[in-house]
């Protein structure tokens, strides 16, 4: 079973904080993704990454970077966390060239941004 | 933007009766997935449907797709309530990063005991 990891379920963090989530998968997949997700507006796509130390951006990019030093590891990095990045952060990964493909999700990572 | 629209966003049932999710898409997929959240977890893959099949089973869950109207219906017969999840379509349109895989709104299905 593929198995995806992310450090923490919950976290607090105050305004202006550098904030950092990580994700680790054990299926030596391609591709690593960050989502967050937020009531009536689904999932969407932050950053994603198809091999290390390449990333590319997603739907949302502003106010977030990540860095993939190791295949296994995909970090979503808040520079100076706002009240309006409080969200659910999902990690997600998928095996292959094609970006489409089934992905395979973490448990996820409430972050509340007081 | 979102490319999947669920339908409806809330269905309560009674355990045993079938339920059933449809998703309407804008643009042409290749294929077009149906994920399952549990509250506050992540998501869990469920079926993957090609654009050139029209009927998908696995298990208790039926997936049919029309391309034509471009829509796509989960079915889950005889219910039960472990089933009690939000049910998410997504689909490999092409969005602002490019041809990803796209998520809806979701579906919040409440199966009662």
């Amino acid at each position: 079973d593929v198995k995806v990891t992310q450090s923490s379920r919950y976290l607090v963090k105050r305004t202006g904080e550098k904030v950092f989530l990580e994700c680790v998968q054990d299926m030596d997949h391609e591709n690593m993704f960050w989502y967050r997700q937020d009531p009536g507006l689904g999932l969407r796509l932050i950053y994603f990454s198809y091999d290390v130390k390449m990333k590319e951006k997603g739907d949302i990019p502003e106010g977030y970077s990540v860095s993939r030093e190791k295949k296994e590891r995909f970090s979503l990095i808040l520079e100076s966390a706002s009240t309006n990045q409080t969200s659910m952060y999902l990690c997600a990964s998928s095996f292959g060239a094609l970006l489409q493909e089934t992905q395979y999700f973490g448990p996820g990572t409430r972050l509340l941004v007081l | 933007s979102q490319q999947g629209e669920e339908d409806p966003q809330a269905l309560s049932i009674q355990e045993g009766e079938n339920a059933t999710m449809n998703c309407s898409y804008k643009t042409s997929i290749n294929n077009l997935q149906w994920y399952r959240q549990n509250s506050g977890r992540g998501l869990v893959h469920l079926i993957l449907i090609r654009s050139n099949e029209r009927e998908k089973h696995s298990g208790r869950l039926r997936v049919t797709l029309d391309t034509s109207k471009k829509s796509s219906s989960l079915l889950i017969t005889a219910s039960r309530a472990a089933d009690t999840a939000s049910y998410f379509c997504a689909t490999d349109g092409v969005s602002d990063a490019g041809n990803m895989l796209t998520f809806g709104g979701g579906t919040r299905l409440m199966v009662k005991p």
